[in-house]
């Protein structure tokens, strides 16, 4: 059950967009369409935006979008928002009955 | 609306034992599965423990197995982490989370409590 690997920041202007990778490895995200991804505000629970690689929950923006290919998931964020400046984590099932998580994203807006 | 939340945490010394406990409300707890998920400060999110709908299948991260046990208890809508042999590395957020799909696993969560915060040190 190795985390997940996340980039430490990632930073766009505001309008633009950007995209956070998650690289596992061929058992977990590479054998399963089963990523999820969060956004966490400091001292908040995370929201979920995003599950199944590329569904999103009801009320949730649809600036917010995911893909996968191979072993690496990546979450999208298209017209960057002063909100949106927060930490995104995502998360896999990595066989085994398990869950992983990454390392988590910090997203500067400039 | 669905709401999760914990309680029970603290201080403890190393080796020691703690119980928390997770309040259902706003759902039908007894249909769904359920995730502990810790965050040590200024770190991740670290997956802890699933237990399913119906309480036959539970599984845990490879650091906490063996010490921790997760269990349900759906007459009073809560979900209950007994932590035992507490190490410093165990300080965490402690946060309980739903997995949405009911009567099966989706092996994703969507609502999460605030969580209690358990901090080890002597």
């Amino acid at each position: 059950q190795s985390a997940l690997t996340q980039p430490a920041s990632v930073s766009g202007s505001p309008g633009q967009s950007i995209t956070i990778s998650c690289t596992g490895i061929s058992s977990d995200i590479g054998s399963y369409n089963l990523v999820s991804w969060f956004q966490q505000y400091p001292g908040k629970a995370p929201k979920l935006l995003i599950y199944d690689v590329t569904k999103r929950p009801s009320g949730v923006s649809n600036r917010f979008s995911g893909s996968k290919s191979g072993n690496t998931a990546s979450l999208t964020i298209s017209g960057l928002q002063a909100e949106d400046e927060v930490d995104y984590y995502c998360c896999s099932y990595a066989g085994g009955s398990a869950l992983v998580f990454g390392g988590g994203t910090k997203v500067t807006v400039l | 609306q669905v709401q999760l939340v914990e309680s029970g945490g603290g201080v403890v010394q190393p080796g020691g034992s703690l119980r928390l406990s997770c309040a259902a409300s706003g759902f039908s707890l007894s249909t769904h599965g359920m995730h502990w998920v810790r965050q040590a400060p200024g770190k991740g999110l670290e997956w802890v423990a699933v237990i399913f709908y119906d309480g036959t299948n539970k599984y845990y991260g490879d650091s906490v197995k063996g010490r921790f046990t997760i269990s349900r208890d759906d007459s009073k809508n809560t979900v209950y982490m007994q932590m035992n042999s507490l190490r410093v590395e165990d300080t965490a957020v402690y946060h309980c989370a739903r997995d949405p799909l009911p009567y099966s696993t989706g092996w994703y969560v969507d609502f999460w409590g605030q969580g209690t915060l358990v901090t080890v040190s002597s």
